[in-house]
C-alpha cells in the first residue's frame, strides 16, 4: 500500500506570492491533517479535513487555507507569503476523523523557502 | 487546546543506557498521548501511544507512563541503541486538535 504522498517536495517563493501544496493520503484514509514544522517550534497543527469538510483548525492566520476533494486528496494554500512561512509542511492521513482517534501517517513533507 | 512542554530539548546517552523524555500539558480534556520518532530527513512515525484511561504501556524497549493528576507523561527507552538516535515528539490530543511538543534530539553514542 502506497504511503502518503506530498508534492512538491521542495519549492522556493518570494514574499507576497502564494503557494499550493498537495497531499494524497493512504488509500482508504479519509482524514487529512496538515502541520507546519519549524526548528524549535516542533509540529504545529494547521487544520484537518474529512469528507471534504474542515473539521478542526489550529491557530494560524486566514492566509493559510485548505480543501479536500472527493477522492480524499487535499491541498493547502498560503497566500501573501511571509519570510516566517518558511518551513516543512507535513501532511498526515488517518482512517477516521479526530485528532484523538489514533495513528497519523505522515508524508515526507514539502519544504517551502520564502525569500 | 494548550501547548505541550517537552524536556529536555537534547539528550545524549551511551549505548545501553536508558533515556527518559518528559512532557507536561495543561488541557484537562486531553485523552490521547502519542509519541512520534523522526529520524534525520525522514517523516515522523508513531512509536507508542497511550490513552487517558491507562497509566502505563510498554512495547519491548519502549514504555510510556501517564500521570493525569499531575498532567505529565514520559517516554522511557531502555538499552538504547545507535538506531534510536532521532528527534522524538510527544503530543496530546483532545477531540479538536493535537498539540506537539518542541521535540527532543536524542543521540546514542556507540
Amino acid at each position: 500500500k502506497a504511503g502518503v504522498t506530498q508534492t512538491p517536495r521542495y519549492l522556493i517563493k518570494t514574499r507576497g506570492q502564494q503557494v499550493t501544496l498537495s497531499c494524497s493520503p493512504i488509500s482508504g484514509h479519509r482524514s487529512v491533517s496538515w502541520y507546519q514544522q519549524t526548528p524549535g517550534q516542533g509540529l504545529q497543527f494547521l487544520f484537518e479535513y474529512f469528507s471534504e469538510t474542515q473539521r478542526n483548525k489550529g491557530n494560524f492566520p486566514g492566509r493559510f487555507s485548505g480543501r479536500q476533494f472527493s477522492n480524499s486528496r487535499s491541498e493547502m494554500n498560503v497566500s501573501t507569503l511571509e519570510l516566517g512561512d518558511s518551513a516543512l509542511y507535513l501532511c498526515a492521513s488517518s482512517l477516521v476523523v479526530g485528532p484523538s482517534t489514533g495513528e497519523l501517517f505522515f508524508g515526507e513533507g514539502s519544504r517551502l523557502t520564502v525569500l | 487546546g494548550e501547548n505541550v512542554e517537552q524536556h529536555p530539548s537534547t539528550l545524549s546517552v551511551q549505548e545501553g543506557d536508558s533515556a527518559v523524555i518528559k512532557c507536561t500539558y495543561s488541557d484537562s480534556a486531553s485523552n490521547y498521548f502519542p509519541w512520534y520518532k523522526q529520524e534525520l530527513g525522514k517523516r515522523p512515525q508513531l512509536i507508542i501511544d497511550i490513552r487517558s484511561n491507562v497509566g502505563e504501556k510498554k512495547d519491548q524497549r519502549i514504555a510510556v507512563t501517564l500521570n493525569k493528576t499531575a498532567k505529565h507523561f514520559s517516554l522511557h527507552i531502555t538499552e538504547t541503541q545507535p538506531e534510536d538516535s532521532a528527534v522524538y515528539f510527544c503530543a496530546q490530543a483532545d477531540n479538536n486538535d493535537m498539540r506537539f511538543g518542541a521535540g527532543t534530539r536524542l543521540t546514542v553514542k556507540p
